[in-house]
């Protein structure tokens, strides 16, 4: 157990469907960082929360969101979903000034 | 724009041999490198780092050693293991800025018995 929690584990929707993961950091880290990962594809960045503030943004589609809460756990919210969407999302927690993660073990979303 | 590669998708090496892994960057202003390993089913797990002010850095079997002339670091595995078997990503950050990594494709390793 890395001590990240996201939940589902697994969900499969429909295209068109709207859809929210859930992660809540390590205790005592005030980041929170999403990734995406599709078919054995590198770990591509989407956003950064800081102690409840946007920090950093990626390739994030205007069609995800996301928002991090005062007890510092934090959604992604997944709309008008894609087939191309499909994929592994990971959430990763840090303290800010750390350089390395601690990664959840992911949810896998899959879109038919 | 891959700031970061790994152009190995796959390696395969066997047992008790040194695995050495590859990744080149492109953005002048990465100053922090570091190795995930990744189980299938799992999140990735933090490996081994490396700052750009050292040339390598030793953890047990693991070595990582960063040549910034050319951009390049590698991870080198002695001796190789059959629960190294995994996908490996190297990451990078700039430390003084929003310290998001930014990752490689992985190269999936296999150790053969």
């Amino acid at each position: 157990d890395s001590g990240v929690t996201q939940t589902p584990k697994h969900l499969i929707t429909a295209t068109g469907q709207r859809v929210t993961l859930r992660c809540s950091p390590r205790s005592g880290d005030l980041s929170v960082y999403w990734y995406q990962q599709s078919l054995d594809q590198g770990l591509q960045f989407l956003i950064q929360y800081y102690n409840g503030e946007e920090r950093a943004k990626g390739n994030i589609l205007e069609r995800f969101s996301a928002q991090q809460f005062p007890d510092l756990h934090s959604e992604l919210n997944l709309s008008s979903l894609e087939l191309g969407d499909s994929a592994l999302y990971f959430c990763a927690s840090s303290l800010v000034g750390a350089g390395g993660y601690t990664f959840g073990s992911g949810t896998r979303l899959t879109v038919v | 724009d891959q700031q970061v590669k790994q152009n190995s998708p796959s390696l395969s090496v066997q047992e008790g041999r040194i695995s050495i892994l590859n990744c080149d960057y492109t953005n002048s202003m990465f100053d922090y490198f570091l190795w995930y390993k990744k189980y299938p089913a799992e999140g990735p797990t933090f490996l081994i780092s490396i700052s750009s002010i050292k040339d390598k850095n030793e953890d047990g079997r693991f070595t990582v050693f960063l040549n910034k002339s050319a951009k390049h670091l590698s991870l080198h595995i002695v001796p190789s293991q059959p629960g190294d078997s995994a996908v490996y990503f190297c990451a990078a950050s700039h430390i003084q800025g929003a310290q998001k990594l930014v990752f490689g494709q992985g190269t999936r390793l296999t150790i053969n018995p």
